[in-house]
Parts: C-alpha cells; sequence; structure tokens
C-alpha cells in the first residue's frame, strides 16, 4: 500500500491560515493524492483531490510538488469548525488506505 | 447536498447474536464500500461492492461478515456471529461510476456495541 507520512498533530489560531503538510515519496504515476478529515463523532468527509496541478475548492487548496513526493493542505482562514483529523492519502486502485492523520487543533 | 444515511446511529447488541446495518448510497452512485473505526485506532477498509458483487474485501472481512444490496437503494452489512471485538463505529461509504479517482462520499456511522 502507498505510504504517506503527516505529523500526528497541529495547531492553529482561528482566521489564520492552516497548512498542513504530507510526505509521500514512494508515490507512481497513476496515484491521486485525496485529502479526507474526520471531524469528531462524525465519518470521514471528501476534502480535496489533485494529481499533479495545484488544485483549489470551496474549503481548501492542495498544493503539489513539482516532483509530487509530498503536498501541502491549505486551509485558508481556520475556524472553529476546522478542528478534525486531516487524512493525506494516495488513492490507488480504488483504494482508499486511511493512516493516523494530523489532528489539528483550533485555538479560539 | 445528498449524503450517505445509516441506520440505525446506534446498535446494541448480544455476542452471538446476527446484526444487520443498512445503509442508502447516494441516489446515482454505483460502488458501495463498508469501513470500520475501533475506539481509538484508524479507519480500516472492509469491502468493496460494484455491479452485485464484491470487488475487493479486506482481511477483517471474513465468513462472518456479509453484504448485500437488496433492492435499488438499501446497501447492507450483516455480521452472522457478533464478537466483543466487532465493537466499533462502520460507515458506509458510496463513489460515482465516471472515474476510478473520485471520491468516496461516508455516511455518519453506526456505533455498534456487543455485550
Amino acid at each position: 500500500d502507498a505510504k504517506t507520512t503527516q505529523p500526528n498533530s497541529m495547531e492553529s489560531n482561528e482566521e489564520e491560515p492552516v497548512h498542513l503538510p504530507c510526505n509521500h515519496s514512494t508515490i507512481s504515476g497513476t496515484d491521486y493524492i485525496h485529502w479526507y478529515r474526520q471531524l469528531p463523532s462524525q465519518g470521514p468527509e471528501y476534502v480535496i483531490h489533485g494529481l499533479t496541478s495545484n488544485v483549489n475548492n470551496r474549503m481548501a487548496s492542495l498544493a503539489i510538488a513539482e516532483d509530487r513526493k509530498s503536498s501541502t493542505l491549505i486551509l485558508h482562514r481556520a475556524t472553529l469548525r476546522d478542528a478534525a483529523v486531516y487524512y493525506c492519502i494516495l488513492n490507488r486502485d480504488d483504494k482508499i488506505i486511511f493512516g493516523k492523520g494530523t489532528r489539528l487543533h483550533i485555538l479560539p | 447536498e445528498p449524503e450517505v444515511t445509516q441506520t440505525p446511529s446506534h446498535q446494541v447488541t448480544q455476542m452471538g447474536q446476527e446484526v444487520i446495518l443498512r445503509c442508502v448510497p447516494i441516489s446515482n452512485h454505483l460502488y458501495f464500500y463498508w469501513y470500520r473505526q475501533i475506539l481509538g485506532q484508524k479507519v480500516e477498509f472492509l469491502v468493496s461492492f460494484y455491479n452485485n458483487e464484491i470487488s475487493e474485501k479486506s482481511e477483517i472481512f471474513d465468513d462472518q461478515f456479509s453484504v448485500e444490496r437488496p433492492d435499488g437503494s438499501n446497501f447492507t452489512l450483516k455480521i452472522r456471529s457478533t464478537k466483543l471485538e466487532d465493537s466499533a463505529m462502520y460507515f458506509c461509504a458510496s463513489r460515482a461510476l465516471v472515474g476510478l479517482n473520485q471520491p468516496q462520499h461516508f455516511g455518519d456511522g453506526t456505533r455498534l456495541s456487543i455485550l
């Protein structure tokens, strides 16, 4: 299974941008980079995904390194509701393997 | 926005009993999944289902587990004879047909407690 590495936890102040890093040095050419998050007592929620180019949607932006061995999820203006575990996943053959993710704490 | 719904939200069952967890995927989705999350642990893949058959299953998904799409809308997970270690949150997910890398959409889960 394709492996990703994320920090165990991060903190950010409310209303400030958050950059969540992910390393995936063993990524293959056809692996898409997916980000999900899991709010307390809820199921995982899709955030964003990309292959090579940077991506933006209403929830976040995804910056992908040129060599694709790392990526960064950017929350432009964190709110308390963004406190969650964020998972960086390489989607290979339609298979999502969840790691431990990064627990994001938002400070009011 | 369409969503995946799961019932019940909490199921309490005696060890050895059969349990059926129910899911209604998003209506135009054709790929379906079950995952579980034991308290404090990672979300684990159980099974994927497409075109009325299992596409892939994990080691966790042994003979005690089965899945079914009994009608056009429901997708169920059955555990035949529950064990204490089956206590977990069970999440259903679905995704659209088009494109291998379409995201999966998850329900909010069923908390299964085995006594």
